[in-house]
């Protein structure tokens, strides 16, 4: 099977601009995840979709943060206006149940640099 | 809430020699327990859980952790390291009975000198 694909690989932006990450989780898991990676920092929780319904979304930074997930496939991270704080590397996973029994699968994740 | 400390950002050993990887956890609930590696340029990847249940757990690559309540700590350890062990490994946990919102340990990178 196809694992979690993440697009792009690799995003320099400037500050201000916009820009949209896009994750296509396993094919039939109804749960995903966005996850972030500040520079020497830990991995930290973003969101929580189940199929199209946002499930927890108490780790989004702010409301310059936009998650969608139309249709229940694939999801986009929208950061508008960027801030050079917002560099990292984000990670979206998938799985298949929500529960701590159903292994995550992690995307290779997208490294944005803000200038 | 929850947390997780890993002691050392940078790990490295001789080729052959023993890895161990150092992790406490915090949680106000019975925690499920995990190490996840990620090689350059590539996703994390599953190693290890602690669930429930025998406390000394197997994963992949002749890794294995050990669950010990009374120290707060899951280290990781390998009995031999081989130069495609280096990668950065992460310690994490989630409160048992609830969803995969992880909590993430700061890694630690480990470096396989020949």
């Amino acid at each position: 099977e196809a694992g979690v694909t993440q697009f792009p690989s690799h995003s320099v932006i400037e500050k201000g601009q916009t820009v949209t990450l896009r994750c296509d989780p396993i094919s039939g898991h109804d749960n995903l995840y966005w996850y972030r990676r500040v520079m020497g920092k830990e991995i930290k929780f973003l969101l929580h979709f189940v199929k199209e319904s946002k499930q927890d979304e108490s780790g989004m930074p702010n409301n310059r943060f936009l998650a969608e997930r139309t249709g229940g496939t694939y999801s986009t991270l929208k950061v508008q206006p960027a801030e050079l704080e917002d560099s990292g590397v984000y990670f979206c996973a998938s799985s298949q149940l929500g529960g701590e029994n159903s292994p995550l699968h992690f995307g290779n994740g997208t490294r944005l640099t803000v200038t | 809430a929850q947390s997780v400390t890993q002691l050392g950002s940078h790990v490295s050993v001789s080729e052959g020699a023993l890895v161990l990887l150092r992790c406490n956890y915090s949680s106000s609930v019975p925690p499920y327990l995990f190490w996840y590696v990620q090689y350059p340029n590539q996703g994390l990847q599953l190693l290890l859980k602690y669930t429930t249940g025998a406390t000394l757990v197997k994963g992949i690559n002749g890794f294995e952790a050990e669950f010990k309540k009374s120290e707060t700590s899951f280290h990781l350890t390998k009995p031999s390291a081989h130069m495609s062990d280096a990668a950065e490994y992460f310690c994490a946990v989630i409160r048992s009975g609830g969803y995969q919102k992880v909590t993430f340990g700061t890694g630690t990178k480990l470096q396989v000198i020949p």
